[in-house]
């Protein structure tokens, strides 16, 4: 399967601070996801990138399609406590059908 | 609208035992998938099924691993005999065809194999 590595591994920071996270590929992809997932629950999409270059807001959350296809970005601003949880980029291939492939996560925790 | 069902939320089985897990989607979804996503790690896909025609299976270990989903809305995803390698949470997602707009996950069943 295809390889997605995301950095930091994890994150533990003051409330209020800003965060920011990449996820990076050898492969070319046409469609990023970013999803949370809390303890105990499945993963949920927060944001959906489709063209190269696209900057996409949610909220305080900020997403970028990288420029080379090969990578997105992920901005929160401002954090706080609820932000806790771990954050995974999808990519979809260029070539190959539609199936999403997962990245290892980046954990995040907000120190009040 | 409701969101993607799965029962059970735990099981804990001994090796070489079978287990079996269930996943309604949301309603109209056509597309459904199994994923499994081992403690520290992103979810793999497993399987995925578009009504009731399997899309992926590649993953799939399919000397242990079945899944169905006979009337294009729920699926059953068993493992038999389970090793110990295969704790992990059982997630189920769906999404409308093509799935381009991301997935809608449920809560998962965390299998523990002992």
């Amino acid at each position: 399967g295809q390889q997605l590595n995301q950095s930091p591994q994890s994150m533990f920071i003051q409330e209020g601070e800003d965060v920011s996270m990449i996820c990076t590929s050898s492969s070319i992809f046409n469609t990023w996801l970013w999803y949370k997932q809390e303890p105990g629950e499945g993963p949920v999409l927060l944001i959906a990138l489709y063209k190269a270059g696209e900057l996409t807001s949610n909220g305080r959350l900020t997403a970028q399609f990288g420029i080379t296809r090969k990578d997105s970005f992920l901005n929160i601003s401002a954090s706080i406590p609820s932000d806790v949880g771990i954050y995974f980029c999808a990519g979809q291939l260029l070539v190959t059908g539609n199936q999403f492939y997962f990245g290892t996560g980046t954990s995040l925790t907000v120190i009040p | 609208e409701a969101g993607v069902a799965q029962s059970p939320r735990y099981k804990i089985i001994e090796k070489r035992q079978s287990v079996a897990f269930w996943c309604n989607p949301i309603s109209g979804h056509a597309t459904l998938y199994w994923y499994q996503q081992i403690l520290g790690q992103g979810p793999k896909l497993l399987i995925q099924f578009q009504n009731n025609g399997v899309v992926d299976d590649s993953q799939l270990p399919k000397d242990r691993f079945s899944a169905e989903r006979l009337k294009g809305v729920d699926s059953t995803l068993k493992i038999q005999p389970a090793k110990l390698e295969d704790s992990a949470v059982y997630l189920c997602a769906s999404s409308l065809a093509g799935g381009s707009y991301g997935y809608t996950f449920g809560s998962g069943t965390r299998l523990t194999v002992v």
